[in-house]
């Protein structure tokens, strides 16, 4: 079973330019998330989609962030303009579902971000 | 809200020894869940066990066990038998309605 796939694993990118980033699920997870982790830090949530829906965004600087998960399947984050300080790891992970335990989730590899 | 705290940001251990992970965490969830998960520098996050706080039955997988004192809020992470590919960053998260929150985490080192 293939894991959770995440493009670009690295971009470097001046400061004011857009970026996007794009996750693939593990095959019939229907939850997804995006995560923000800063060096040294544990991973903080950035937005939750049960299929193509959006259900907890609250953590997610809307200003200049935005997401999309079309069709409810793969999904993408986008930054525009990025700023010096979104330089981190962006990851993305995927879970079955909710149901009525906490159902375990699944990791991709990251995108690691640097802006200049 | 849940909150979670590791309060080691290091540790070493030598190769085959025993070592213990703290955390301790902080929940208004009456259901929720536990995890300790590993980042190794490739920086892929790992499932490395996981509880579910109903069950008084401490998890166990392989060489990794917890003990976890619900009464304390503790959840700490014994790994046996040390192995040189244990070394990297380790995760506690505490999580209920499908929302995950990650400690700091605590950098291992194995020494040989």
């Amino acid at each position: 079973e293939a894991g959770v796939v995440q493009s670009p694993r690295y971009k470097i990118i001046e400061k004011k330019q857009p970026v996007a980033f794009w996750c693939n699920p593990i095959s019939g997870h229907n939850t997804l998330y995006w995560y923000l982790q800063n060096l040294g830090q544990g991973p903080e949530l950035l937005i939750r989609y049960e299929n193509e829906e959006a259900v907890d965004d609250s953590q997610l600087p809307k200003d200049r962030f935005s997401a999309e998960r079309l069709k409810g399947v793969d999904s993408t984050l986008k930054i525009q303009p990025a700023e010096l300080g979104d330089s981190a790891v962006y990851l993305c992970a995927s879970s079955r579902g909710a149901s009525g335990s906490m159902e375990t989730q699944y990791f991709g590899p990251g995108t690691r971000l640097l802006v200049l | 809200a849940q909150t979670v705290t590791q309060s080691q940001p290091e540790m070493s251990v030598q190769e085959a020894e025993t070592v213990t992970l703290s955390c301790t965490y902080d929940t208004s969830e009456s259901d929720y869940y536990l995890f300790w998960y590993k980042q190794p520098p490739s920086r892929q996050m790992i499932l490395v066990i996981r509880q579910e706080a109903y069950k008084q039955q401490n998890a166990t997988e392989n060489r990794f066990s917890v003990n976890f004192q619900k009464a304390a809020k503790s959840f700490s992470l014994k790994i046996s038998d040390s192995q040189l590919g244990d070394a990297a960053m380790y995760f506690c998260a505490a999580g209920g309605a499908q929302k995950l929150v990650f400690g700091q985490g605590t950098r291992l080192t194995i020494n040989p």
